[in-house]
């Protein structure tokens, strides 16, 4: 299993600032992920990180908006640019293995609001 | 476009009783399916995982089915308890690495 930690577990931002949300895990792990879940919704996944190379993002996020970064393998960082009342919501980081078919481990998450 | 459909309505069900859940999908043809729980205010937690060649498969008083014909997966919940009252989601794989969820069915269970 893996422990995850996140920072800050909730924050409320004012329009037009970021925010950068940190995720830390107890261990050593090659795929982690940055999640959005709004109000009753599902979560939907921003982009995937690995450790090495360049965050990958699903359609409709883009790095300008939510940059990331992965130093290590225990280690990452999500931030939320030029924010705006849509981008309120929970953000949660996961970690797995070997990928779909194995387990994800779940931050805690970090809830925003932006006013 | 590919679609995850879980149960719209919350399941209210009485200590005891078996809850079943409905996650049906469109325009995937996942290898596993997964089932998480989620408590208010807390990240998903992993149940089980289900491969696309099984049936079936029990975890303590979990049970999950996965039909590839009929594009579903039924997660039931025996002789429930308080205690299994949260948010169960389903999720699908869409490639090698990366998973979709559904919204989620919000289970009460009461004394």
């Amino acid at each position: 299993s893996a422990v995850i930690s996140q920072k800050p577990s909730r924050d409320i931002c004012q329009r037009g600032t970021s925010l950068t949300i940190q995720c830390q895990v107890d261990s050593q792990v090659t795929m982690m992920f940055w999640y959005r879940q709004q109000p009753g919704q599902s979560l939907t996944l921003i982009a995937t990180a690995n450790q090495g190379s360049e965050a990958t993002y699903e359609s409709g996020f883009v790095i300008d908006k939510f940059p990331i970064s992965r130093p290590n393998l225990t280690f990452s960082t999500l931030t939320v640019s030029n924010m705006s009342p849509e981008d309120s919501s929970i953000y949660l980081c996961s970690v797995g293995r070997s990928g779909a078919s194995d387990t994800q481990y779940f931050g805690p998450g970090t809830r925003l609001t932006v006013l | 476009s590919q679609k995850i459909e879980q149960n719209s309505e919350a399941l209210n069900i009485q200590e005891g009783k078996t809850a079943t859940l409905t996650c049906n999908y469109t325009n995937y043809s996942p290898a596993y399916l997964q089932w998480y729980r989620q408590d208010p205010g807390r990240g998903p937690v992993f149940l089980l995982l289900i491969r696309e060649n099984e049936k079936e498969k029990r975890k303590e008083r979990l049970k999950v089915t996965f039909d590839t014909t009929l594009k579903q997966s039924l997660f039931h919940i025996t002789a429930s308890q308080p205690a299994d009252s949260a948010t169960y989601l389903c999720a699908l794989d869409t490639n090698d690495y990366k998973l979709s969820f559904g919204a989620g069915t919000t289970v009460t269970v009461r004394a």
